[in-house]
């Protein structure tokens, strides 16, 4: 079993859909959590940090929940500049590495 | 803004060629790593580094080694190249944060495609 389990997707969406992306990841161990957005070809670059309470930046939430070590993300109103892969990542202090998921590609269509 | 660049983005090497990759970062960061990451496997890590001259091993170390003689540098070396290392490789670097802390967000850089022929 992966430590860090993402939807497998694709997601293909019209612009303005709701869309929610999960993640589990297996390590009680993680303290720090993360959603991260690659563009094709591109470098990954931080989305949003995720916090136990939950957190919000625009049209994005992020979502934690420590007892069944689950984190979500959810993207409304989607933009087609929205369409990316978002990959999320543990963070294992006591271990300083991350762990990324595999990644769900998101396609939001006209 | 940080800025961590990699010394090539398209890499052509023959197998059993010495490869080196290189990256720098310009933020004073301590943390380094080295990951390849394929399709349908994620990214993995392969090498990171918390302080000059220091190394540790990540997921997947077979077949390669590291070097951190300066902070600023970072670079990845493929002793004898063999076709199943051709990949994208990508270098991030990261502030030493503390637990939970959004410090620790990596940034990375361009990312060097290597093809192993």
């Amino acid at each position: 079993r992966k430590e860090v389990e993402q939807d497998p997707g694709p997601f293909n969406v019209p612009e303005g859909a709701t869309v929610a992306f999960n993640c589990t990841y297996s390590n009680s161990a993680s303290q720090s959590f993360f959603w991260y957005r690659q563009d094709c070809r591109k470098e990954p670059k931080l989305l949003m940090s995720v916090y136990s309470s939950g957190n919000e930046d625009g049209r994005f939430t992020a979502q934690l929940n420590r007892a069944s070590q689950y984190i979500s993300l959810l993207i409304r109103d989607s933009k087609l500049s929205d369409s990316a892969t978002y990959l999320c990542v543990v963070f294992n202090t006591n271990a300083g590495k991350s762990t990324f998921g595999d990644g769900t590609t998101l396609t939001v269509k006209p | 803004d940080v800025k961590v660049t990699q010394s090539s983005r398209y890499l052509v090497k023959r197998t059993g060629e010495k490869v080196f990759l290189e990256c720098v970062q310009d933020m004073d960061h301590e943390n380094m790593f080295w990951y390849r990451q394929d399709p349908g496997l994620g990214l993995r890590l392969i090498y990171f580094s918390y302080d000059v001259k220091m190394k540790e091993k990540g997921d997947i170390p077979e077949g390669y080694s590291v070097s951190r003689e300066k902070k600023e540098r970072f670079s990845l070396i493929l002793e004898s190249a063999s076709t199943n290392q051709t990949s994208m490789y990508l270098c991030a670097s990261r502030v030493l944060g503390l637990a939970g802390s959004s410090y620790n967000e990596q940034f990375f850089g361009p990312g060097t495609r290597l093809t192993v022929l």
